[in-house]
């Protein structure tokens, strides 16, 4: 299966700050990225679609204003957590689909956020 | 909007024994894909398993199987012959099939451990 990488894999930081979190399709050209939020010991829950070239599309209750997305290339989508809160402490997973395969989803390996 | 539910939070079993994990949705579409995800410790999702709901030939992978009733919606994974590295969290999803990237929905997950 296609490959995508996360980077960081861990990242601590003071609140109040901002966190910048990328996305990376390593071997196919992503026309969709999904970003999702896991808490400990729960579901993946969809934060956010972004197409290639557009604005992402963020689902009820998500701050488009506070977690910020770019899908600037087909290749790369970041994350920022702006004015970062221990609330915001989570797991964030990204996945991406290709043009054609659009049934299939390839998921990062996850970032771990912990704001103190 | 679609639902997921698995009503088993954990479940254990002994190694080469066979175990099924239960999975229902609720949806008022007719074109869509159910899948099972596996996430172990390294938090990785990695599809297990995808069932096309136009086929009425349940999907097999190996040592993985479903049973997908539609009609009572129902997409149940069974693993036969389990191994310790089967150990992990399962989640069911749900995707409508639109022609483009669409989202997953996921269950809560069902907590399987594999035991000697």
């Amino acid at each position: 299966g296609a490959v995508v990488s996360q980077h960081p894999s861990r990242v601590i930081c003071k609140s109040g700050t901002s966190v910048k979190i990328e996305c990376r399709s390593l071997d196919f050209q992503a026309t969709t990225m999904f970003w999702y939020r896991q808490f400990p010991k729960q579901s993946l829950m969809l934060m956010a679609t972004s197409n290639e070239g557009s604005k992402a599309t963020y689902e009820q209750g998500v701050e488009k204003d506070k977690f910020l997305i770019n899908h600037a290339s087909l290749t790369l989508s970041t994350l920022t957590v702006t004015s970062a809160h221990p609330e915001d402490s989570s797991f964030y997973i990204c996945s991406g689909t290709g043009p054609l395969e659009t049934d299939t989803q390839y998921f990062g390996p996850g970032t771990r956020l912990t704001v103190l | 909007a679609q639902t997921v539910t698995q009503s088993q939070p954990e479940m254990s079993v002994q190694e080469a024994e066979t175990v099924t994990l239960s999975c229902t949705y609720d949806t008022s579409e007719n074109n869509y894909y159910l899948f099972w995800y596996k996430q172990p410790p390294s938090r990785q999702m990695i599809l297990v398993i995808r069932q096309e709901a136009y086929k009425q030939q349940n999907a097999t992978e190996n040592r993985f199987s479903v049973n997908f009733q539609k009609a009572a919606k129902s997409f149940s994974l069974k693993i036969s012959d389990s191994q310790l590295g089967d150990t992990a969290m399962y989640f069911c999803a749900f995707m409508k099939r639109t022609g483009t990237a669409s989202k997953l929905t996921f269950g809560t997950g069902t907590r399987l451990q594999v035991t000697l």
